[in-house]
């Protein structure tokens, strides 16, 4: 069965600092994507990465993925109030026809000016 | 181009009832997915339907069941409800199976008197 761990699950933060949000994941996967949820809303897609090594970037919030580690990576660069949300790490998993995501239970982030 | 829709938004029901959600795919999207996200369990996977066949189910009771319909619409059921059934149900749809992230819809909010 597949676990995905999300850490920190609650992160507060000063406006202008830096942070990394951790996905760790317990067998090999096709893909993994991350989700940023606002409170009374739905998931908003960040982020898909597709291979290790892979590096995607945003505004002020960069993924990485390392496939032989099972680790990825959301680093969150000189915070701001508006990234205030709950963020998601979701692995695929595929085959056989079927098709699957794990979600972390997500991490909390506040960020306070 | 329209988001995925869900019906209805908020949804009060009492133990023993049944209830279905439907959910409206991205046009052109094939895959739909069902999730549950509650506080204690984060988001948990239901099944993923591809063409109107049920192709990947999680670790729910029978009691959850669903489909899909020739134009990809997708419904949900569930069948004597129980408090514990109170929660998010997210959809999700994708442009294949096991492709791109998924997008999700709003949600149902079902809440079980």
């Amino acid at each position: 069965e597949l676990k995905v761990e999300q850490n920190p699950l609650f992160l507060s933060m000063q406006e202008g600092k830096n942070y990394t949000i951790y996905c760790n994941y317990s067998t090999t996967s096709d893909r993994l994507y991350w989700y940023r949820q606002d409170p009374g809303k739905s998931l908003e897609s960040l982020f898909v990465l597709l291979s290790n090594g892979a590096v995607k970037q945003e505004g002020r919030l960069m993924a990485s993925l390392d496939t032989k580690a099972r680790l990825s990576t959301l680093h969150i660069t000189a915070a701001v109030h508006d990234l205030s949300a709950t963020y998601f790490c979701a692995v695929c998993h595929s085959g056989a026809g079927s098709y699957q995501l794990t979600f972390g239970k997500g991490t909390k982030l506040s960020v306070i000016p | 181009k329209a988001g995925v829709t869900q019906t209805p938004r908020y949804l009060i029901k009492t133990r023993g009832q049944q209830v279905t959600l439907s959910c409206s795919p991205i046009s052109g999207h094939r895959s739909v997915s069902w999730y549950q996200q509650t506080p204690g369990q984060g988001l948990q996977f239901l099944f993923e339907y591809f063409s109107e066949t049920q192709r990947n189910k999680g670790n729910f009771p029978g009691r959850f069941s669903g489909r899909q319909f020739s134009n990809s619409r997708s419904e949900m059921n569930v069948s004597t409800l129980e408090l514990g059934d109170s929660a998010l149900y997210l959809c999700a749809s994708s442009l294949e199976q096991g492709g791109q992230p998924q997008h999700f819809g709003d949600g149902t909010r079902l809440s079980i008197l």
